[in-house]
């Protein structure tokens, strides 16, 4: 079956301090993989892609297929880094072309000053 | 570029009763999704419309059905609502299907069924 694990409702730290939010998933052929963000009274939107191997806003996220994991990582908080934020994985067992997205439950970052 | 528009933001209906909620896509996005977000299930996926056609349907109840418009627009219905259908309805569209992953979401429907 098709999941994706966010074990972590909330993550505090401090300012400058690293932050790993932790996404694991199941999935039986290849995956793709996301993070969507929710800023305060903003919509969901994309922050980065596994496939575009991009760092945004400094945050990475490396897929490790031994592992099914796919943490996002930065190696230093900003106040403006807390949020709310989605692992999702994309739906489509054989690979197909689908916008169906399988989410987790989410992590409230929240970066103390 | 206006952004995915939802209609009502709000809505309170009460049990029994049916609901219509609508959604616009960004301009030129012909793939629109739905998502039910609720505090104890986070947000799972309803349906997927590309091209007028129902292309993916997520495990809902037959009570939720969809539609979607020769302009890309689509709505969502849900007939005869039960307490737990009380949640967020979230709409993303997106240019294709699956190629970029990216979906752009609405600000979505917050629905109250007393």
């Amino acid at each position: 079956a098709q999941r994706v694990t966010q074990p972590e409702k909330l993550l505090s730290v401090f300012k400058g301090a690293p932050v790993e939010l932790k996404c694991n998933y199941s999935y039986s052929g290849s995956p793709e993989l996301f993070w969507y963000v929710q800023y305060s009274r903003q919509r969901l939107q994309l922050l980065l892609r596994h496939i575009s191997r991009e760092s945004i806003k400094g945050f990475t996220a490396d897929l490790n297929k031994g592992e099914t994991s796919f943490h996002l990582k930065k190696p230093f908080a900003q106040e403006e880094d807390s949020a709310m934020y989605y692992c999702a994985l994309k739906g489509s067992e054989y690979g197909g072309a689908t916008n169906k997205l399988i989410f987790g439950t989410g992590t409230l970052l929240a970066v103390q000053p | 570029k206006a952004g995915v528009t939802q209609t009502p933001r709000y809505l309170i209906k009460t049990r029994g009763q049916q609901v219509t909620l609508s959604c616009s896509p960004i301009s030129g996005h012909r793939s629109v999704s739905w998502y039910q977000q609720t505090p104890g299930q986070g947000l799972q996926f309803l349906f997927e419309y590309f091209s007028e056609t129902q292309r993916n349907k997520g495990n809902f109840p037959g009570r939720f059905s969809g539609r979607q418009f020769s302009n890309s627009r689509s709505e969502m219905n849900v007939s005869t609502l039960e307490l737990g259908d009380s949640a967020l309805y979230l709409c993303a569209s997106s240019f294709d299907r699956g190629r970029t992953g990216e979906l752009f979401f609405g600000e979505g429907s917050r629905l109250t069924v007393l």
